[in-house]
């Protein structure tokens, strides 16, 4: 079974500093892995999408990467702002059998001005 | 472009008692993912239908059952609430390409909050 952990669980951080979350998941069988911003009580925004056969993405000041073989996945945040605070969740999707996304808990950011 | 809707936006329920959410998909999209968010939690997956007919199924009791209609969109009913199924509930949509079924990226929508009090 997928298992898919985030952390930290909670990040604080001054306006303007660069910043790495942390995704890993325990079957490297994966078609992709996603990256998700949610703000409370809101749906998910898709940021950042990774097939399993590239290394990474970039969206402007976001950057993730995708090591497959050990499990482990980078969302690097540059300059980060307080509209960047949010919750930002991963989820990798299996390869194999069931195709449904499996999500970490997430990791909730604060940027304070 | 509409994207994903959901209706309603929120709703309180009684335990017992039984809700049908309901979910648009994005334009072009066929395929409809169900997930229940309980508040602090990543979403967990509840059911895909593609083609009217439920294609996967997660560690979801049968009181979750859902279908999809000719246009695409979609319910998610739920009978005999219990308090433990108050949590935001996520619809996303997709589609399938190619003969690998390989899912296109999911796009979701805003969630409906549903209370079981």
């Amino acid at each position: 079974k997928q298992e898919v952990t985030q952390i930290p669980a909670a990040l604080s951080v001054p306006e303007g500093e660069n910043l790495v979350l942390n995704c890993s998941f325990t079957d490297s069988a994966i078609y992709n892995l996603q990256w998700f911003r949610q703000d409370p009580g809101k749906g998910l925004t898709s940021l950042l999408l990774i097939q399993s056969s590239q290394r990474e993405q970039t969206s402007g000041r976001l950057n993730a990467s995708l090591d497959k073989s050990s499990g482990r996945s980078t969302l690097y945040i540059a300059a980060s702002q307080p509209g960047d605070s949010a919750t930002y969740l991963c989820a990798v999707r299996p390869r194999t059998g069931r195709r449904a996304l499996t999500f970490g808990s997430g990791t909730r950011l604060q940027v304070q001005p | 472009d509409a994207g994903v809707t959901q209706s309603p936006t929120h709703l309180i329920k009684t335990r017992g008692q039984q809700v049908t959410l309901r979910c648009s998909p994005k334009s072009g999209h066929d395929t409809v993912s169900w997930y229940q968010q309980a508040l602090g939690q990543g979403p967990q997956f509840i059911f895909q239908y593609y083609e009217e007919e439920e294609r996967q199924r997660g560690n979801f009791p049968d009181r979750f059952s859902g279908h999809q209609f000719p246009n695409y969109s979609s319910e998610l009913n739920v009978n005999a609430l219990l308090l433990g199924d108050s949590a935001l509930y996520l619809c996303a949509s997709s589609r399938y390409v190619g003969l690998a079924e390989a899912l296109t990226e999911q796009y979701f929508g805003p969630g409906t909050r549903l209370t079981v009090t």
